[in-house]
């Protein structure tokens, strides 16, 4: 398996601009995560889906941020419109959830600059 | 690219007894930092302790310290007096120089008996 692909690696984008993360998560993991890591805050959890149902979004800054998981195999974190505060590295994870196997696969990560 | 590892899939301690998991990692850079994370069902992932690799005096949390040896590249978690909330899954991390890259080993589950 390739495990949990992440897109774009970089992206440097203007403030006001939106921006879209991708995420393909493990073929048959049911879960799936999305991470913001700064230095500031090191790791925050903004949403996890379950079955592509987001379960908790409570960690999503703020209404400039959405999250979507339209199937298994594919998931997305947008930014609209941008801020330089928004410039971290945004990593996406998967899991197979209620197993025995159950435990996080990271991605690579997309860092994302707003200039 | 660095590569971090974490060789123990599981790990099962006596409560109040201590318990060692275990990190190496790969780079060629000579200053970064070192993470232990916990994740606990929340599935949010909170920082256990941190360490500068040009410090090297071995970081301490409370119950937790690490034993940072630069030379063999390793970076162990011990955990002191365990407890039933010490359950949960740990990773170790590496960031670089730049803080723009973070690597994650494989996660290692610890289980703590009553």
């Amino acid at each position: 398996d390739a495990g949990v692909i992440q897109s774009p690696r970089h992206e440097v984008t203007e403030m006001g601009q939106e921006v879209t993360l991708r995420c393909k998560p493990i073929s048959g993991h049911n879960s799936l995560f999305w991470y913001r890591q700064t230095m500031m805050r090191g790791l925050e959890l903004l949403i996890y889906f379950n079955n592509n149902v987001p379960i908790d979004d409570s960690g999503m800054p703020e209404d400039r941020f959405s999250a979507k998981m339209p199937n298994a195999s594919f998931s997305t974190l947008k930014i609209q419109p941008s801020e330089p505060r928004d410039s971290a590295v945004y990593f996406c994870a998967s899991s197979p959830y209620g197993t025995e196997n159950e435990k996080l696969f990271f991605g690579s990560g997309t860092q994302l600059s707003v200039l | 690219a660095q590569t971090v590892t974490q060789s123990q899939p599981e790990m099962s301690v006596q409560e109040a007894e201590t318990v060692t998991l275990s990190c190496t990692y790969d780079t060629s850079e000579s200053d970064y930092y070192l993470f232990w994370y916990k994740q606990p069902p929340s599935r949010q992932m909170i920082l256990v302790i941190r360490q500068e690799a040009y410090k090297q005096q071995n970081a301490t949390e409370n119950r937790f310290s690490v034993n940072f040896q630069k030379a063999a590249k390793s970076f162990s978690l011990k955990i002191s007096d365990s407890q039933l909330g010490d359950a949960a899954m740990y990773f170790c991390a590496y960031l670089n120089n730049a803080g723009n890259m973070l690597t994650f080993g494989g996660g290692t589950r610890l289980m703590v008996k009553p």
